[in-house]
């Protein structure tokens, strides 16, 4: 089966720091998400992408989120200066199409910790 | 927007059948209601979709009423690999272009 493709895996930052995290979505796929989980919480929705702009975002993507589509390939996410509460398990996601019936992939996960 | 509605927590044995129901009242004609299950520290992987009736794969089986008003996953015989969480989520179209993830059922299958 395809597979969403993640890096790092784990990332340690201090706090007030930038960083980047990378997604590489299924080829074919239109429609780009990324979420966090919080350790022990839910899965919450950050915001969706597609056509090189972002069409869904959530209250928590605030002004120190970006998301970017650089090449045909990559998929970012960007904090711009992280807090602690940014601490969490970052996962991205793709489809092929925004209907009911078109599942999500999700990739394994960034653990960011912010120190 | 409607909202799903399920258990926070099942437990069950090995070799025993898991029945997980999700109401879901605010249901859209056009909506699909899709199961997802979740390892610790993986993502979310999707099992089954429906959107009436019943629908089987090799992962599970989904029933749904007729008034779509809830579905109920059914996991037939569990392992202990079948510990996770198990979400049930209905995309609204008037939600635009985001999947919500409400709090999911937490299945622990004991030896």
């Amino acid at each position: 089966e395809p597979e969403v493709t993640q890096t790092p895996s784990h990332q340690v930052t201090q706090m007030g720091q930038e960083v980047i995290l990378r997604c590489v979505p299924i080829s074919n796929h239109l429609y780009f998400y990324w979420y966090r989980q919080i350790l022990g919480q839910k899965v919450e929705f950050l915001v969706s992408f597609y056509n090189n702009e972002i069409s869904e975002k959530s209250e928590i993507f605030d002004d120190q989120f970006s998301v970017e589509r650089p090449d045909g390939s990559n998929f970012t996410l960007k904090i711009r200066s992280t807090k602690l509460e940014d601490s969490a398990m970052y996962f991205c996601a793709s489809r092929w199409g925004m209907t009911g019936f078109e599942k999500l992939f999700f990739g394994s996960g960034t653990q960011l910790s912010v120190l | 927007l409607a909202k799903t509605t399920q258990p926070i927590s099942m437990d069950s044995y090995e070799g025993q059948e898991v029945n997980i129901t999700c109401s879901h009242n605010n249901i859209a004609t056009n909506d699909y209601i899709t199961w997802y299950q979740q390892f610790p520290s993986q993502g979310p992987r999707f099992i089954i979709q429906g959107y009436k009736t019943k629908v089987t794969n090799e992962v599970a089986s989904l029933f749904i009423p007729a008034d779509r008003k809830s579905s109920t996953l059914s996991l037939p015989r569990v392992s202990l690999s079948d510990t996770a969480v198990y979400y049930c989520l209905v995309e609204l179209k008037a939600a635009g272009n985001k999947l919500t993830f409400g709090g999911g059922t937490r299945v622990l299958v004991k030896p």
